[in-house]
């Protein structure tokens, strides 16, 4: 079982609507939980942490369930500029080390 | 700050060749990671480095992967002998070391063996 999953999508969704995306993790001992986004051809950039009280960033929101291992994203008002990849990553404690360990990401298309 | 650079931007090379993908950090980030990404894996941790020291290779797929990072500010990762199977985009990334914050990514190095 990979250690981080997501559901690869696509989501295909028009202009304003609001979209959700969930990721699952496997490690227990994990720390600390992001969102990065990644367009076609770039690097992932960090879109934001996720904290346990959840957190809201603009049109985003991220929240967090420990008991649960689960991670989630919502998207309100789409727009076409938010059509990318979302990688769900995970810092997990090893060795000493916090290893970021990804998802393979969850495909969003906004269309008019 | 210039954030983490990485070269070549692309490589494409025969089969058997040796590749060096090169990386430099963000300054005062302690730890470096080395990724490859593709369809089928996704991003997939290779090797990575707390103070220069390599901390876990466990990820390296196989003894033709080797990396080093000789200071604080380069890191290389060489593939010798390439196989075509070795294609992917290759991304370095580096974090502080202290506490527990978000890596910082390269623009990556897209590999073709032919």
């Amino acid at each position: 079982r990979k250690e981080v999953e997501q559901d690869p999508g696509p989501f295909n969704v028009p202009e304003g609507a609001t979209v959700a995306f969930n990721c699952t993790y496997s490690n227990s001992a994990s720390q600390s939980f992001f969102w990065y986004r990644q367009d076609c051809r770039k690097e992932p950039k960090l879109l934001m942490s996720v904290y346990s009280s959840g957190n809201e960033d603009g049109r985003f929101t991220a929240q967090l369930n420990r008991a649960s291992q689960y991670i989630s994203l919502l998207i309100r008002d789409s727009k076409l500029s938010d059509s990318a990849t979302y990688l769900c990553v995970v810092n997990s404690r090893a060795g000493g080390s916090y290893i970021p360990t990804f998802g393979r990401g969850t495909s969003l298309i906004v269309h008019p | 700050d210039a954030g983490v650079i990485q070269s070549p931007r692309h490589e494409v090379t025969e089969m058997g060749q040796e590749v060096t993908l090169r990386c430099k950090p963000i300054s005062g980030h302690n730890s470096l990671f080395w990724y490859r990404q593709t369809m089928m894996r996704g991003l997939e941790l290779l090797i990575y480095f707390n103070n220069n020291v390599p901390i876990d290779d466990s990820g390296m797929p196989e003894d033709r992967f080797s990396a080093k990072m000789p200071n604080a500010s380069f890191s290389t990762l060489k593939i010798q002998p390439s196989e075509p199977r070795d294609s992917a985009v290759y991304f370095c990334a580096s974090r502080e070391q202290v506490g527990n914050t978000e890596a910082f990514f390269g623009q990556g190095t897209r590999l073709t063996v032919v």
